[in-house]
């Protein structure tokens, strides 16, 4: 079966710019988590979505946001980017949301 | 402990050591704890998860157990070969109030095997 899907996986933005990122979970995940890593840093958690609904958010500012659409796919957006947003953004889907995660490649963000 | 915290950082050893890798964790409200495996420029590959007490998992050569009372988890990997390098991953979820569905990772122990 498909794994899952992270779009794009490389993308270069200016401080001040928004960015759009997208994860397709595996077909019948109904659980999907953000998170990012960033040098020096373990994955930190940005927030958990299932059926639509925001289950659970880490500890990172408004301008980190998500949603989730019927067919369990995810977007997160970041607004007024800074050069300290610069990571890898990974994405997890799970059938539930409580194990069983299966991991993205990822998208390597940079902001110049 | 209140964060999950790996040891050690990182690790050089020979094709056909033996080696092994610590993982402490938030003893209280736990839920479950998750070993992954993470090679350069691919996605973390889920080892193991383990939930109870005591409990041992094993895939190959790699093993795992669990210590929930008092908050720790060890790999072992048996043999190590070359294909073995990677980050290793640990990461626990709690068990409470919605966090449950949150993992919170250590930051990983860098394995490398030499030929």
């Amino acid at each position: 079966k498909a794994g899952v899907t992270q779009t794009p996986r490389y993308l270069i933005k200016t401080r001040g710019q928004q960015v759009t990122l997208s994860c397709s979970p595996i077909s019948g995940h109904r659980s999907v988590s953000w998170y990012q890593q960033t040098p020096g840093q373990g994955l930190q958690f940005l927030f958990e979505y299932f059926s639509e609904t925001q289950r659970n958010k880490g500890n990172f500012p408004g301008r980190f946001s998500g949603r989730q659409f019927s067919n369990s796919r995810s977007e997160m957006n970041v607004s007024t980017l800074e050069l300290g947003d610069s990571a890898l953004y990974l994405c997890a889907s799970s059938l539930q949301g409580l194990g069983g995660y299966t991991f993205g490649s990822g998208t390597r963000l940079t902001v110049v | 402990i209140l964060n999950v915290e790996q040891s050690p950082q990182s690790l050089h050893v020979q094709e056909g050591d033996s080696t092994n890798f610590t993982c402490s964790f938030p003893s209280s409200n736990f839920y479950a704890l998750h070993w992954y495996r993470w090679e350069t420029a691919k996605s973390p590959e889920a080892l193991f998860v383990m939930t109870l007490n005591g409990d041992e998992k094993k895939k190959g050569r790699i093993s795992a157990t669990l210590n929930t009372k008092e908050g720790y988890s060890y790999l072992y990997i048996k043999g190590s070969q070359p294909e073995d390098s990677a980050t290793y991953l640990c990461a626990s979820n709690p068990s409470s109030g919605g966090s449950n569905y949150k993992l919170t990772f250590g930051k990983g122990t860098l394995l490398t095997v030499n030929p």
